[in-house]
């Protein structure tokens, strides 16, 4: 899997939008885009994932660059509770994404009320 | 429904000891993986199950890890002769293995070992 960066931190205000980068400039083509989030003293969580065009779910919106060396992960509204490590993960989708997950540092999110 | 569950959440043992650390996967889900995460940095791969077998144990750091999944559903990691630097979170997940993009990791709320 390709090497993703990400910045260390970013602070967001509650009930504000918020858009985490992600850097992923050797992506390959048959590359997915997965964005995982881990809550204080919790497992990671699965976000959002997709491959060329921008996804919307309940949780957020990923948005993809046209090169797909980058990508956004967007919170339209913050809150408290998505204070959080957010990490942008490569996963190859030929015959399926398996196998483990490889994690960066991800970006700690702070929420301010 | 039940999520992963992972036993004990908190270990404290001291070095040189014996632990075995349990997670119970999602009912179905025939991929099991376990991770470490130390304090400020990504969990990192250990072994990865698919069905009773292991499918891949690169990560283990060495040869006194081992992890067991003998029926296919609860796995074990065993730690030998423990040592201070192998304190961290364990952290284990399952998956359906879905051969389409997605193949959602989910993970249990881990075990913290800390090792005197």
């Amino acid at each position: 899997d390709a090497k993703t960066t990400q910045p260390n931190s970013m602070e967001s205000n509650e009930e504000e939008p918020v858009h985490l980068p992600c850097n992923h400039s050797t992506i390959s083509g048959t590359d997915y885009i997965h964005w995982y989030r881990q809550l204080p003293s919790q497992g990671p969580e699965y976000v959002i994932h997709g491959l060329t065009s921008n996804v919307n779910n309940r949780m957020a919106s990923l948005a993809i660059a046209e090169d797909r060396k980058s990508s956004t992960l967007i919170l339209h509204r913050a809150t408290l509770r998505d204070a959080a490590v957010y990490y942008c993960i490569l996963r190859d989708g030929y015959g399926g994404s398996q196998g483990n997950l490889i994690f960066g540092k991800g970006t700690k999110l702070s929420v301010k009320p | 429904g039940a999520g992963v569950s992972q036993t004990p959440s908190n270990k404290v043992t001291e070095k040189g000891k014996y632990v075995e650390l349990r997670c119970d996967p999602i009912s179905g889900h025939t991929a099991l993986y376990w991770y470490r995460q130390s304090l400020g940095q990504g969990p990192e791969f250990l072994i990865y199950f698919q069905g009773t077998g292991a499918a891949d144990d690169s990560g283990l750091p060495n040869d006194r890890f081992f992890a067991v999944r003998p029926e296919g559903s609860v796995s074990t990691l065993k730690i030998q002769r423990t040592e201070r630097g192998d304190s961290a979170v364990y952290l284990c997940a399952s998956s359906l293995m879905s051969r389409d993009s997605t193949d959602t990791q989910y993970f249990g709320p881990g075990t913290r070992l800390t090792v005197l």
